[in-house]
C-alpha cells in the first residue's frame, strides 16, 4: 500500500510571507495528487488536483507541483484565512490521505 | 446546487453496527462515484470505500470485512454500514462526491460518531 508523508507537521507563518509544504508517495503515483485545506469543524475542501491544477474559485496564490513521488503546495502571500491543515491525497486505486500539515499565523 | 448530508447514530456501542446515510441533491447518483472517508483522532483521514455511478462498490482493506456500501438511486442515498465496530472507530464519517479527475469535490459536513459503552 502506498503510504503518504507530509512535512513540516506544523508551521507558523506571518501574514504576507510565503510557506511551501511537502507531500512524499512511497511510489510514483504519477501527477495523481490532490490537496485539500480543513478549517476546524469543517470538512475538507478541495484545492488542487492532478498535482498543479488549481480547482474553481481557489486563489491564484495556491500552486500545486511535483510528479511521481514528490509534491509541493504552496501559497504566496499567505492570508490569515489560510490558517487551517493541508492534507494531500493520492487518487484512484487507494485514496490515501497524507497526515497533514498544519498552518498556524504569527 | 450540489449538496451531501451525513445522518447517523452519535453514539454507538461497541461491538454493534453503525449505520449512517448521505443524502444527495444537485446531482445524480447515477453519474457520480460516491467515497466514504473518515477522520480519527487516532489515524486522521481514512479512505473508507465507494460505490460506482453503475452500482458496483470498492472497499479499503483496512474495513473489507466490516464494511457495506449501498445506495437507493430514487431516494438520492448513499448508505454506509460497518459493523463489529471498536473504540478506536470513533470519529468523524465523510460521504464525498468524486470528481471526473478522482478528486473529492464536494464533501457533507459529516457526521460524529461515538464508539462507547
Amino acid at each position: 500500500n502506498i503510504v503518504m508523508t507530509q512535512s513540516p507537521k506544523s508551521m507558523s507563518i506571518s501574514v504576507g510571507d510565503r510557506v511551501t509544504m511537502n507531500c512524499k508517495a512511497s511510489q510514483n503515483v504519477g501527477n495523481n495528487i490532490a490537496w485539500y485545506q480543513q478549517k476546524p469543524g469543517q470538512s475538507p475542501k478541495l484545492l488542487i488536483y492532478y498535482a498543479s491544477n488549481r480547482y474553481t474559485g481557489v486563489p491564484d496564490r495556491f500552486t500545486g507541483g511535483g510528479y511521481g513521488t514528490d509534491f509541493t503546495l504552496t501559497i504566496n502571500s499567505v492570508q490569515a484565512e489560510d490558517a487551517a491543515f493541508y492534507y494531500c491525497q493520492r487518487i484512484y486505486n487507494s485514496w490515501t490521505f497524507g497526515g497533514g500539515t498544519k498552518l498556524e499565523l504569527k | 446546487q450540489v449538496q451531501l448530508k451525513e445522518t447517523g447514530p452519535g453514539l454507538v456501542q461497541p461491538t454493534q453496527t453503525l449505520s449512517i446515510t448521505c443524502t444527495v441533491s444537485g446531482f445524480s447518483l447515477t453519474s457520480y462515484y460516491m467515497q466514504w472517508v473518515r477522520q480519527t483522532p487516532g489515524k486522521g483521514l481514512e479512505w473508507m470505500g465507494f460505490i460506482r455511478s453503475g452500482g458496483s462498490t470498492e472497499y479499503n482493506s483496512e474495513f473489507k470485512s466490516r464494511l457495506s456500501i449501498s445506495r437507493d438511486t430514487s431516494k438520492n442515498q448513499v448508505f454506509l454500514k460497518m459493523n463489529s465496530l471498536k473504540t478506536e472507530d470513533t470519529g468523524v464519517y465523510y460521504c464525498a462526491r468524486e470528481s471526473r479527475t478522482g478528486s473529492f469535490d464536494y464533501w457533507g459536513q459529516g457526521v460524529m460518531v461515538t464508539v462507547s459503552s
